[in-house]
């Protein structure tokens, strides 16, 4: 059983540019979160996915931030235009909706560098 | 709005020693809680769970933690600390939808350090 997998684990990028993040979840788990971690801070909650329905969006979601997660499977976070400020470990976890006692299983992250 | 505290930003014990780890959380319903861990350059590691029943949960690693319902608190304990143990530990909360949960709400964590 492998467990949630992010890919980058690191990017480095100049203020302005388009990145892009995938997850893939543990499979068979039809919930996938996606939350920000900046330095010091507990993670903080962006989205999340039931199957390929995107469910709920926070208020820190701006709209230069789009995720989708087109099969229900993996899931991709875009980030337009970055800036500074969204330098941030982004960190991806999924979990089995209905099942009792339902846990969150997070992937290592990725971490972003806005230069 | 939900919330939870970890008053503590840095905690140092000795290798050996115990350890008890503070958590409150600020929510109208029955909560579902956690604590996870998180080491340099690792993911979340979840330690342990509480949704129901018994208010003494035991997890992995020797971790336990205790709901108390009229304090607001699941403190995180460990009789006898290893070295190993130094992380960044961290409360968090799961909205619970009548049953159904939601995303987690985490606390800012707590550093622990220890010392041989």
């Amino acid at each position: 059983d492998t467990g949630v997998s992010q890919d980058p684990r690191h990017k480095i990028t100049k203020r302005g540019q388009n990145v892009t993040f995938r997850c893939d979840p543990i499979s068979e788990h039809n919930r996938l979160y996606w939350y920000r971690q900046t330095l010091g801070q507990g993670p903080e909650f962006l989205t999340y996915f039931q199957n390929e329905a995107q469910l709920e969006k926070s208020r820190l979601l701006s709209d230069r931030f789009s995720a989708e997660r087109p099969k229900g499977s993996f899931s991709t976070l875009e980030i337009q235009r970055t800036e500074q400020g969204d330098s941030a470990m982004y960190l991806c976890a999924s979990s089995p909706f209905g099942v009792a006692g339902e846990t969150q299983y997070f992937g290592p992250g990725t971490r972003l560098l806005v230069l | 709005a939900q919330s939870v505290t970890q008053p503590d930003i840095h905690i140092t014990v000795s290798e050996g020693a115990s350890l008890e780890l503070r958590c409150n959380y600020s929510y109208g319903a029955t909560p579902y809680l956690f604590w996870y861990v998180q080491s340099p350059g690792q993911g979340l590691q979840l330690l342990l769970k509480y949704f129901s029943g018994d208010t003494l949960v035991q997890g992995i690693k020797g971790f336990e933690a205790e709901f108390k319902r009229s304090q607001s608190s699941f403190n995180l304990r460990k009789p006898s600390v290893h070295w190993s143990d130094a992380a960044e530990y961290f409360c968090a909360v799961a909205l619970n939808y009548g049953g159904s949960q939601g995303n987690l709400i985490f606390g800012k964590g707590t550093k622990l350090s220890v010392k041989p």
